[in-house]
């Protein structure tokens, strides 16, 4: 069974540009998570997607932005990027249900912003 | 919002030593689960539990979910140099409206000394 695919891998941008990230999930889960991670620091959750639905949102600007498409992967976008944002964002697709809540995760996308 | 405690923040320890890292809360939870991340890479499910009580080994790894359900601890039994990493608690919270999002603890980060 394939794992969390996220593309690209590695990405450089410049402050003011924007970027859309990519996440494929495990097949048949139906909830995707993104979370941001600065150096040194845990994970910021951003929001999660479930049957094409945002059901969680994190305490991010609106600049954060996702959506999620009827096979279940889904695109993080960030507008008018800022240095700040340069983390590695990580999406996390999971089964639903009370026993279904494990998160499994992608390598994730690093985000350079110059 | 809702948070984990997690201690300690960051550990030095020599191989061989055992490690002791934990989880706490307010709340109640249905499930804790267990991750490890290496530098760069998502983190990685290592244990998962979902009842009050439980206790559960991986290898030299082993977790239990608090009787109180508001606490869990991970321990690891004789450190070798491939457990150095950052472990993070999550869990699932028990309230109905909990929508099944996942809290996270900050990570504890182990580092093998020399």
């Amino acid at each position: 069974k394939a794992g969390v695919t996220q593309t690209p891998r590695y990405l450089i941008k410049t402050r003011g540009q924007q970027v859309t990230l990519s996440c494929s999930p495990i097949s048949g889960h139906r909830s995707v998570s993104w979370y941001q991670q600065t150096p040194g620091q845990g994970l910021q959750f951003l929001f999660e997607y479930f049957s094409e639905t945002q059901r969680n949102k994190g305490n991010f600007p609106g600049r954060f932005s996702g959506r999620q498409f009827s096979n279940s992967r889904s695109e993080m976008n960030v507008s008018t990027l800022e240095l700040g944002d340069s983390a590695l964002y990580l999406c996390a697709s999971s089964l639903v249900g009370r026993m279904n809540t494990e998160a499994f995760f992608g390598q994730g996308t690093r985000l350079t912003v110059v | 919002g809702q948070q984990l405690n997690q201690s300690p923040q960051s550990m030095f320890i020599q191989e061989g030593e055992d490690v002791s890292m934990n989880c706490t809360s307010s709340s109640i939870f249905n499930t804790w689960l267990w991750y490890k991340q290496d530098p760069g890479e998502g983190p990685v499910l290592l244990i998962a539990l979902y009842k009050a009580g439980e206790l559960t080994s991986n290898g030299r790894l082993t977790a239990q979910f608090g009787i109180t359900r508001k606490d869990s601890f991970l321990n690891i039994s004789a450190s070798i140099p491939s457990d150095v990493g950052i472990y993070f608690c999550a869990g699932q919270l028990s309230a109905m409206d909990s929508n099944y999002q996942l809290i996270w603890g900050a990570g504890t980060k182990l580092i093998i000394k020399p």
